[in-house]
């Protein structure tokens, strides 16, 4: 199976901060690669797929880059209703999810 | 709009079973790969069960292989999991989602709000 694993598991930011997650597969993934946010108690929400690609109705400060091995999710400006917990999940061979990174309130 | 309310959990002893039920509306279901994802308390996500649109191919995680059933009736537009000989780290919260393919790219594009299943004694 491939494992996904992020970085960091958690992390402190403050409105306005540039946040950046990393995710990396145990092999080449190519471009497969999505990415999810989740708020508590509620179900993900697919935020880019393909790596890049953002999802119709996603603000454009989030962006996805990558390839191969290793992924980033930035968001650009972080307000208020991104504090949550952002996934990502490969579906090159199968599907499988990295284990999370949490975003809290510096 | 597409909506997917799974229904069935609850409390359960080890060794039990309980039948996870989705319905699904708002969209084409016999048309569409449906998906069970779970997670557990302060975990992240894991797909436990997948079927194809027409039933005919499926896929089990290994943790839950030879114990869990996934199974669909499109005219009910409804998916399914039965889940026997439950054990503890079964427990969390229960996904249907629904997996597409866009651009050649796998991904998951609507979920239901979940159900909790806890199997403790």
């Amino acid at each position: 199976d491939i494992q996904m694993t992020q970085s960091p598991s958690s992390l402190s930011a403050s409105i306005g901060d540039r946040v950046i997650i990393t995710c990396r597969a145990s092999q080449n993934i190519n471009s497969y690669l999505n990415w999810y946010q989740q708020k508590p108690g509620k179900a993900p929400e697919l935020l880019i797929f393909a790596a890049s690609t953002l999802q119709s109705g996603v603000p454009s400060r989030f962006s996805g880059s990558g390839s191969g091995a290793d992924f980033t999710l930035t968001i650009s400006s972080l307000q208020p209703e991104d504090f949550a917990t952002y996934h990502c999940q490969q579906t090159y061979i199968g599907l499988t999810f990295g284990g999370g990174t949490k975003v809290e309130i510096k | 709009e597409v909506q997917l309310v799974e229904s069935g959990g609850g409390l359960v002893q080890p060794g039990g079973s309980l039948r996870l039920s989705c319905a699904a509306s708002g969209f084409n279901f016999r048309t569409y790969e449906m998906i069970w994802v779970r997670q557990a308390p302060g975990k992240g996500l894991e797909r436990v069960s997948y079927m194809s649109s027409s039933g005919s191919n499926m896929y089990y995680a290994d943790s839950v292989k030879g114990r869990f059933s996934i199974s669909r009736d499109n005219a009910k537009n409804s998916l399914y999991l039965q889940m026997n000989s439950l054990r503890v780290d079964d427990t969390g919260v229960y996904f249907c989602a629904r997996q597409l393919t866009r651009d050649g790219y796998t991904l998951i594009d609507s979920w239901g709000q979940g159900t909790l299943v806890t199997v403790s004694s």
